[in-house]
């Protein structure tokens, strides 16, 4: 079955700081991943998916992912965190079994400090 | 194009009670998919429609059931209201297959 970790349940980092939220999934075959985002009262936006292809993958709002097969990783990058960046983030797996159904990580609340 | 709705945003029912939740779909989309969002479990996937047929389903009670409709609208019921129940219920979207999933903004759901 798949599953996801991540393994921060929160990060404080101050405005401008470059940012790192881990990702690892457990999938015998090559995965769908995505990183969504989650505002407060609000749902999931996609953020970025990798299918196939370049490992490192670009994605909205700065973001940017990189899919490293040894070590079943899927980290998500900011160069630049602005205020605006708090929010929920939750890597999910997908793929399974045929299923394109995601399953979700537990998330990591990111708080940003100005 | 507009996005994902989830009517009602907000709901309080007591224990017992049953529940029903809406879900329209962006124009065009097909597969319907329904997910509870709790502190304790986090997200979990209820299950998807696609095509009025239910296509996959998550580990949840027989309380817990759904339809869809011929325009792609999807309706989710809770019989017999728990406690646990209390949760933000996101409704996603996609043309199916692997294809991005849209979220609505989700029901906030409160069983007293």
């Amino acid at each position: 079955a798949q599953s996801v970790t991540q393994p921060d349940i929160h990060i404080t980092v101050s405005e401008g700081a470059s940012l790192e939220l881990r990702c690892n999934y457990s999938y015998g075959a090559t995965p769908y991943l995505f990183w969504y985002v989650q505002s407060p009262g609000q749902g999931l936006q996609l953020l970025l998916k990798y299918f196939s292809g370049d490992t490192l993958v670009q994605g909205i709002k700065g973001f940017e992912a990189e899919f490293k097969r040894s070590q079943s990783s899927f980290n998500l990058r900011k160069p630049s965190v602005h205020w605006s960046d708090a929010a929920e983030y939750f890597c999910a797996v997908a793929g399974s079994g045929g299923s394109y159904i995601p399953t979700f990580g537990r998330g990591t609340s990111l708080i940003v400090h100005p | 194009k507009a996005g994902v709705t989830q009517t009602p945003r907000y709901l309080i029912k007591t224990r017992g009670q049953q529940v029903t939740l809406s879900c329209s779909p962006i124009s065009g989309h097909r597969s319907v998919s329904w997910y509870q969002q709790t502190p304790g479990q986090g997200l979990q996937f209820l299950f998807e429609y696609f095509s009025e047929t239910q296509r996959n389903k998550g580990n949840f009670p027989g309380r817990f059931s759904g339809r869809q409709f011929s325009n792609s609208r999807s309706e989710m019921n809770v019989s017999t209201l728990e406690l646990g129940d209390s949760a933000l219920y996101l409704c996603a979207s996609s043309l199916g297959g692997a294809d991005e999933q849209f979220f609505g903004p989700g029901t906030r759901l409160t069983v007293l």
